[in-house]
């Protein structure tokens, strides 16, 4: 599976967009990005995933590279609720989830 | 998306015992599967636990360990066995549903476990 990497933390002010980095160089043509937030004592909860288009849905937006060597997950208006550990995966055969991102979402 | 429920939310054991944990699904799904999460870690894959079939485990973990039965589409459990304080982690189910056509997983609360 491809390896990701992310920053290990960041802050952003609410009401701010967040923009989640990673970088996966080694992706293969046919792997997806996906992207998973954990809360907090709570599950994983899916957000996005996408394969070499710019993808959009109600909770973000996922931007991929033209080379899809690296993608940026876009939490356009944070909130509180918002601050989680943040997991960038290239899925193959099944998620490996990394260390992720702590985004911790400040007023 | 699914709904998907774990008994218990939280137990303490104590170490030799064994605790099963229960995963149920609001819909049928045919691919389950069972994560670790030690304290201040990220998930790990166990098992890959699909009905009518053996589970399959990860590097690391073993039936005899971790025993899982999936008796229906809705339903599984995982058994960890003759525990030791190693053991303590967050449980989670996860579950990949059929009519999504994609390989996005869903996963369960957890069930954290303390062996003492």
């Amino acid at each position: 599976d491809a390896k990701t990497t992310q920053p290990t933390s960041m802050d952003c002010a609410e009401g701010r967009a967040a923009n989640l980095p990673c970088n996966h160089s080694t992706i293969s043509g046919n792997e997806y990005v996906y992207w998973y937030r954990q809360i907090h004592s709570q599950g994983p909860q899916y957000i996005i995933h996408g394969l070499k288009n710019n993808e959009t849905n109600e909770m973000a937006s996922l931007i991929i590279t033209e080379d899809r060597k690296s993608s940026t997950l876009i939490l356009p208006h944070a909130t509180l609720r918002d601050t989680a550990v943040y997991y960038c995966i290239v899925f193959s055969s099944k998620l490996t989830f990394g260390t992720g991102t702590r985004l911790q979402v400040t007023l | 998306s699914a709904v998907i429920s774990q008994k218990p939310s939280r137990d303490i054991c104590q170490r030799g015992t064994s605790l099963t944990i229960q995963c149920q699904v609001d819909s049928q799904v045919t691919m389950m599967f069972w994560y670790r999460q030690q304290p201040g870690q990220s998930l790990t894959l166990i098992a890959t636990a699909n009905q009518g079939s053996e589970a399959t485990y990860e590097s690391g973990f073993v039936i005899d360990k971790f025993p899982i039965s999936r008796p229906n589409l809705t339903f599984s459990t995982l058994t960890v066995s003759n525990m030791s304080p190693e053991d303590s982690s967050i449980y989670l189910c996860s579950v990949e549903p059929d009519r999504t056509f994609t390989d996005t997983q869903y996963f369960g609360p957890g069930t954290r476990l303390t062996v003492l």
